[in-house]
């Protein structure tokens, strides 16, 4: 079964320490991996896509085949990054999308 | 563009009772998706619609849940007879086909507390 797992709840870090989200996922195939974020008192919104390879407001997220895993990572967290960030998957072909539980991201200076 | 809007914002109600949630997807938008979110279970898909058709409905919990897409700016999920367990918060969202189906965008969810 497609299942996405982000095994922290939340996560801690001090202003201009580096951030690393985990999400690992299981699936057969090659799927579509994804970054969601809602910033407080905002909507959930997409972050940022694999296969754009691209960097959003400094994070990253490779995906590993090997480790089915697609963390998301920053090298200096702002206390602006605080908040809840969902990592979710789609199989090729499907339109839905499996979200992981959520980790909480809170930056303090 | 207002986005995707959803009401009630917060609905409180007694076991038993019926519970209509209202969607109003981006104009344009050809998809529609209704997601449940609980500290337990996280966000679950429950159904989605393409072009006001009902796709996949695997998501629903059971057959008190039912939603409807009448046309392509308006979408209901209803809830009869509503449980305690029901409580959550749903979110609407809505999203372009072809390339764009996976950037969805969300509405701001309406809480549900079913006493």
């Amino acid at each position: 079964a497609q299942r996405v797992t982000q095994p922290e709840k939340l996560l801690s870090v001090f202003k201009g320490a580096p951030v690393e989200l985990k999400c690992n996922y299981s699936y057969s195939g090659s799927p579509e991996l994804f970054w969601y974020v809602q910033y407080s008192r905002q909507r959930l919104q997409l972050l940022l896509r694999h296969i754009s390879r691209e960097s959003i407001k400094g994070f990253t997220a490779d995906l590993n085949k090997g480790e089915t895993s697609f963390h998301l990572k920053k090298p200096f967290a702002q206390e602006e990054d605080s908040a809840m960030y969902y990592c979710a998957l789609s199989a090729p072909g499907r339109t839905a999308l499996i979200f992981g539980k959520g980790t909480t991201l809170s930056v303090s200076s | 563009d207002a986005g995707v809007i959803q009401s009630p914002r917060h609905e409180v109600t007694e076991m038993g009772q019926e519970v209509t949630l209202r969607c109003k997807p981006i104009s344009g938008h050809d998809y529609l998706f209704w997601y449940r979110q609980t500290m337990m279970r996280g966000l679950e898909l429950l159904i989605y619609f393409n072009n006001n058709v009902p796709i996949d409905d695997s998501g629903m919990p059971e057959d008190r849940f039912s939603a409807k897409m009448p046309n392509a700016s308006f979408s209901t999920l209803k809830i009869q007879p509503s449980e305690p367990r029901d409580s959550a918060v749903y979110f609407c969202a809505s999203s372009l086909g072809g390339t764009g189906v996976y950037e969805q965008f969300f509405g701001p969810g309406t809480r549900l507390t079913v006493l």
